[in-house]
């Protein structure tokens, strides 16, 4: 596709269940970074991906986080036993050579 | 650790107001920075850049920011705002080695017609 598609684009899920949320990129792209949003919060960086390996996970908050990438491409960030804390939208972005970041639309993820 | 600062947590304009909103960052060395917009219910959208050069970078939609080593600063302007300026703004810097960026905590803007 033309740009950084993520899905499901909301989740509602209960707390204490685990989650999978996915990241398509530009095609070509080869860094990937996920980023999350919450109110009063603002982007707060999780993960970074060059290629498959993930050389920068500091802002993963906790164990529960976790995330992977295959074949250069495709993103899953898992959150496991969800909390209502975990509620945000969470972004992923692209890049070609990690000087221009190109967003997705996001993840909303709604914790009951 | 890079950090970046945004002064402004809720700016209210009315229509033809001119738009400074302020960007600090703590990094001595090299920096790239950018301004991003999220307008209600979209995406996130570069507004601007710079990398290098001349130190006021001209945008889309008539942004423009201007880069002050000196003061670590790179403060958004717009000469007259449009209630369709309304968004969420975003400033960050780029960490060199990684390419993420680093965000400031955002300035809502809210353009009254």
């Amino acid at each position: 596709g033309a740009g950084v598609s993520q899905s499901p684009s909301n989740k509602v899920t209960e707390k204490g269940k685990d989650v999978e949320l996915r990241c398509d990129p530009i095609s070509g792209h080869t860094a990937l970074y996920w980023y999350r949003q919450s109110l009063g919060q603002g982007l707060e960086f999780l993960i970074y991906f060059q290629g498959n390996s993930a050389p920068d996970k500091s802002g993963l908050p906790s164990d529960r986080f976790s995330a992977e990438r295959t074949g250069g491409s495709v993103s899953t960030l898992t959150i496991q036993r969800t909390q209502q804390e975990d509620s945000a939208v969470y972004l992923c972005a692209s890049s070609l050579d990690r000087s221009l970041l190109f967003f997705g639309s996001g993840t909303q993820l709604s914790v009951l | 650790a890079q950090s970046v600062s945004q002064h402004n947590h809720h700016v209210i304009l009315s229509e033809a107001a001119s738009l400074e909103l302020g960007c600090n960052y703590s990094y001595g060395g090299t920096v790239n920075l950018f301004w991003y917009v999220q307008y209600p219910g979209q995406h996130l959208q570069l507004l601007l850049k710079y990398f290098s050069g001349d130190p006021l970078v001209k945008g889309i939609k008539g942004f423009e920011a201007e880069f002050i080593k000196s003061k670590f600063s790179f403060n958004l302007r717009k000469p007259s705002v449009q209630w369709s300026d309304t968004a969420e703004y975003f400033c960050a810097v780029r960490e060199s080695n990684t390419g993420k960026l680093i965000f400031g905590q955002g300035t809502t803007l809210q353009v009254k017609p």
